[in-house]
């Protein structure tokens, strides 16, 4: 829903920058969450973003533009306890308490 | 741990059971919600509850039916479920319902309870 966009799969290896994007429809932006889910497991948050910019919590960043409808997750120094499923979500308005949900990028960390 | 635990962690019933999936959270929000995750799906929201009143039915099937009987519990009713149903179960809380404000809106998830119709 809402044309949330992220590529499905990504891989790097250990000790290496990846950066995760997504895209969105601007129109009612109230904010977007980025979330790790590892197979099997519930999503864990990491980050929110509501404003343009960077939001930087140690190996990983948050990024927003929103005329752009433009996001993305940077996480640096990769271990392979990162891999794992990426998922983006927006929220919107119009719509208390809706977040909209991405498919989700796979990435898979290699040593 | 994330203060939102669910029960049970593993279904699997018949297309003719009713059964029922619990949810509670320790965090003391006021927002509760349940997310059903298909294989190759993005999450899709199913109930918002606010305050124990229910603020969003996204067009789910009767077979599901929520209960918010105080606002640390929640549970997901099912009844003549289908082999289509079999999915991830995710029950979610956050302090506020209204997203773009403090990001006390952040909702925190369960571990979820994997279900498979049969």
């Amino acid at each position: 829903g809402q044309n949330i966009d992220q590529p499905t799969e990504m891989t790097a290896t250990e000790g290496a920058i990846v950066q995760i994007n997504c895209t969105y429809q601007t129109s009612g932006f109230n904010g977007l969450f980025w979330y790790q889910q590892h197979a099997g497991e519930a999503p864990t948050f990491l980050s929110y973003n509501v404003l343009d910019g960077l939001e930087e919590k140690g190996r990983f960043s948050s990024f927003l533009s929103r005329s752009k409808g433009y996001s993305y997750l940077l996480l640096k120094e990769l271990q392979m306890k990162d891999s794992a499923s990426y998922l983006c979500a927006v929220g919107w308005g119009s719509t208390l308490g809706r977040l909209y949900f991405g498919r989700g990028t796979q990435l898979t960390v290699w040593p | 741990e994330t203060g939102v635990t669910q029960t049970p962690r593993h279904l699997v019933m018949g297309m003719t059971n009713k059964k029922s999936l619990k949810c509670e959270q320790h965090l003391g929000h006021n927002a509760m919600y349940w997310y059903k995750q298909s294989a190759k799906k993005p999450l899709e929201l199913m109930f918002v509850y606010s305050l124990e009143e229910r603020v969003e039915n996204n067009s789910v099937p009767s077979r599901f039916s929520p209960e918010c009987p105080n606002s640390s519990h929640l549970f997901l009713h099912l009844h003549t479920l289908q082999p289509e149903d079999s999915a991830l179960y995710l029950c979610a809380s956050s302090q506020d319902l209204i997203i773009g404000t403090s990001g006390e809106e952040t909702q925190y998830f369960g571990p979820g309870t994997r279900l498979l119709v049969l």
